[in-house]
C-alpha cells in the first residue's frame, strides 16, 4: 500500500461526458502528480501541483483541468470526452526522497 | 529537454537465471535521481530500486541491482535469479531535483519481462 488514495477505480462513460477523478496523497506530502497511461503505453505527464499551486504542466489537454484543495487532495476533471481519453489515470506524491509513490490509478472507459 | 529511452521492448528470462535491462537517459542538469518501477498485471506501479545521481556507488536492493555509467548516462537493471513473480512491464524513469523540491519523474516506454518456468 503506497498511501495515495484514488477514486473511483474504475469509470465507464460516454463520449461528450465530464468526469471526476479524485486523489489523496500521502499524509505529509505536498506534491500530487497526475499521469495518464494509454493501453500498452509508458506514463504521460499531465500535471504537478505542489501545496496548492500548479507546479509544471505536462501534455495535459485544454479539456482537462486539475486542482489541489487546501487539504491537498487532488481532482482531475476530464471534459467533452472522446474514445481516446480512454486509459488508466494515475496520482501519485512524493515527499523530498526523490521517489513518487503512485496510487492503484482509475481506469476510464469512454464508449 | 529530459529523455529516456528503453530500447528492449520485450525480453524473457528462464527462472532462476539472470536478466538485464537497458536505458539511457539524457539531461543537462547535474542533480537528479534515476528510478526502476516495475507494473505487474495489476498495474500497480511499484518501486524497484533508486539512483542518486551523485552517488557513485551503484544501489542494490536484494536481488535487483543497477550498472549506473554517469558518463554514458546508462542506467541498466539487472534481476538475479529471476522469479515468476518478476513478470511485469519495467519502466526506467528520471526525475529532477529543484533545490529539495522534487519534480516530475520522465518514463521510458518500459520494457516488457516475462519469466518462464
Amino acid at each position: 500500500d503506497s498511501g495515495v488514495t484514488q477514486t473511483p477505480k474504475h469509470l465507464i462513460t460516454a463520449t461528450g461526458q465530464r468526469v471526476t477523478l479524485r486523489c489523496s496523497p500521502r499524509s505529509g506530502d505536498l506534491s500530487v502528480y497526475w499521469y495518464q497511461q494509454s493501453l500498452d503505453q509508458g506514463l504521460q505527464f499531465l500535471i504537478q501541483y505542489y501545496n496548492g499551486e500548479e507546479r509544471a504542466k505536462g501534455n495535459i489537454l485544454e479539456r482537462f483541468s486539475a486542482q489541489q484543495f487546501p487539504d491537498l487532495h487532488s481532482e482531475l476533471n476530464l471534459s467533452s470526452l472522446e474514445l481516446g481519453d480512454s486509459a488508466l489515470y494515475f496520482c501519485a506524491s512524493s515527499g523530498n526522497t526523490g521517489e513518487l509513490f503512485f496510487g492503484e490509478g482509475s481506469r476510464l472507459t469512454v464508449l | 529537454a529530459q529523455t529516456v529511452t528503453q530500447s528492449q521492448p520485450e525480453m524473457s528470462v528462464q527462472e532462476a537465471e539472470t536478466v538485464t535491462l537497458s536505458c539511457t537517459y539524457d539531461t543537462s542538469e547535474s542533480n537528479y535521481y534515476l528510478f526502476w518501477y516495475k507494473q505487474p498485471p495489476s498495474r500497480q506501479m511499484i518501486l524497484v530500486i533508486r539512483q542518486e545521481a551523485y552517488k557513485q556507488q551503484n544501489a542494490t536492493e536484494n536481488r535487483f541491482s543497477v550498472n549506473f555509467q554517469k558518463a554514458a548516462k546508462s542506467f541498466s537493471l539487472k534481476i538475479s535469479d529471476s522469479q515468476l513473480g518478476d513478470t511485469a512491464m519495467y519502466f526506467c524513469a528520471l526525475g529532477l531535483n529543484y533545490g529539495g523540491s522534487q519534480g516530475n519523474l520522465i518514463f521510458g516506454k518500459g520494457t516488457k519481462l516475462s519469466v518462464k518456468p
